[in-house]
């Protein structure tokens, strides 16, 4: 099956621990993005990645730091985190030029901290 | 101001109906303008793009687009209760790569 598939589905974990989530796609697209999804749905940029290149980075704590090895796979990973890091977050992937490539999402891991 | 505004609803309409979704934004140099369907625990799929002026027909969607007044729109017609979920509105802004969403409409259809 062609997808953005995203591991794991569900994270729970206590403040203060270090997580990771691993996303990967292989619909042949070269830039990669990290978005988050809070309670009220909000879906917000983190960053993004083109051929393993860092082309988009938002306001975003250095707790979170992305890591993309090549460009079928873009994983992220968060230190200490924080009761308010708890939110979906999504994995997408598209083509640089978002005008006749739109983002296909990956299935999101909801991470929830306590 | 908000870079892509959406009412939060939720926006009720009756099976069979159409349903009217809008979206302003205030990058004016903005080219791509996505709407995307959000079932409850899924993730968002892409139903409509549309990146000229004026309208863009698939099936019962139809996107609008108005440049000059920053403005898209998505109507649904013959609303079905499959259709209830967060509608979201999505525009490229600042560069072609990056894809900035408003907060979502909830569609409610009843039967």
């Amino acid at each position: 099956d062609t997808a953005v598939s995203q591991t794991p589905k569900y994270l729970v974990t206590q403040m203060g621990n270090d997580k990771s989530i691993k996303c990967e796609q292989n619909l042949g697209h070269d830039t990669m993005y990290w978005y988050k999804q809070d309670s009220k749905k909000f879906l917000k940029i983190m960053f993004s990645y083109n051929n393993k290149e860092l082309i988009i980075n938002e306001t975003v704590p250095n707790r979170f730091s992305p890591k993309s090895p090549d460009k079928a796979h873009l994983n992220l990973h968060i230190n200490s985190l924080e009761l308010g890091d708890s939110a979906v977050y999504f994995c997408a992937s598209s083509h640089r030029d978002l005008h006749n490539s739109p983002l296909h999402f990956g299935n999101g891991t909801r991470l929830t901290v306590t | 101001q908000k870079e892509v505004e959406q009412n939060s609803g939720p926006l009720s309409v009756p099976e069979g109906a159409i349903a009217s979704l809008n979206c302003t934004y205030s990058d004016r140099v903005s080219q791509s303008f996505f709407w995307y369907r959000q079932y409850s625990g899924k993730s968002p799929e892409l139903i409509m793009s549309i990146y000229s002026n004026g309208d863009k027909e698939d099936g019962r969607f139809t996107a609008q687009l108005n440049k000059a007044s920053q403005y898209v729109s998505l109507l649904i017609r013959d609303s079905q209760p499959s259709d209830s979920a967060t509608y979201l509105c999505a525009v490229t802004t600042g560069t072609a790569s990056k894809l900035t969403f408003g907060t979502g409409t909830r569609l409610q259809v009843t039967l």
